[in-house]
């Protein structure tokens, strides 16, 4: 099956640092990979969708300078958490459809954020 | 907001007994989705069921929907120790850029006892 590796699982900084996760596709190239943020025994909420070449769009209610998701190759977006906050604590999860109209999404292992 | 309820929130069974949990939505769907999450880690997809579907089987997994009362359940058959994880719901929408984007349920929190 298709692979998404996301890095790195786990990242500790202090408050006012800016922190990048990365989300690969590996053996497949995904014009479009999603962002999802969930916190302790909840659901996952869409941030953003990451469309390669082209500026993401971002749900309602995230901050596009705070969450800055760039996705230069069809192999890799990245999320940079910019000036982070203890309330940006939490488990953050990215995606990707193998193909354009596949409805199903492979995930990565997602990265805990702490902050500090 | 999200678009899937599941109840219920939580279910401890034991190893070898049957587990059922439900999933409403509002609006209406072209499919319909079911993920399991490890404790801390990526979902997995499980079974996609479509709006021209009443059920499906994969394995002991077999996924109903009624787009009447626009709801589905999955049920897990002969349950392991390794089924022990939360399992979510999803349902497309049109996102950015025309992606179809999905909208996850709360999850059910499956625990099989053994």
């Amino acid at each position: 099956g298709a692979v998404v590796s996301q890095h790195p699982s786990r990242v500790i900084c202090k408050s006012g640092t800016s922190v990048k996760i990365e989300c690969r596709s590996l053996d497949f190239q995904a014009t479009t990979m999603f962002w999802y943020r969930q916190f302790p025994k909840q659901s996952l909420m869409l941030m953003a969708t990451s469309n390669e070449g082209s500026k993401a769009t971002y749900e309602q209610g995230v901050e596009k300078d705070k969450f800055l998701i760039n996705h230069a190759s069809l192999t890799l977006s990245t999320l940079t958490v910019t000036s982070a906050h203890p309330e940006d604590s939490s488990f953050y999860i990215c995606s990707a459809r193998v193909q354009r109209g596949d409805e199903k999404l492979f995930f990565g292992s997602g990265t805990q954020l702490s902050v500090l | 907001s999200q678009q899937g309820e599941e109840d219920p929130q939580a279910l401890s069974i034991q190893e070898g007994e049957n587990a059922t949990m439900n999933c409403s939505y509002k609006t209406s769907i072209n499919n319909l989705q079911w993920y399991r999450q490890n404790s801390g880690r990526g979902l997995v997809h499980l079974i996609l069921i479509r709006s021209n579907e009443r059920e499906k089987h994969s394995g002991r997994l077999r996924v109903t929907l009624d787009t009447s009362k626009k709801s589905s359940s999955l049920l897990i058959t002969a349950s392991r120790a390794a089924d022990t994880a939360s399992y979510f719901c999803a349902t497309g929408r049109l996102g950015g850029g025309g992606a179809q984007k999905l909208v996850f349920g709360q999850g059910t929190r499956l625990t099989i006892n053994p």
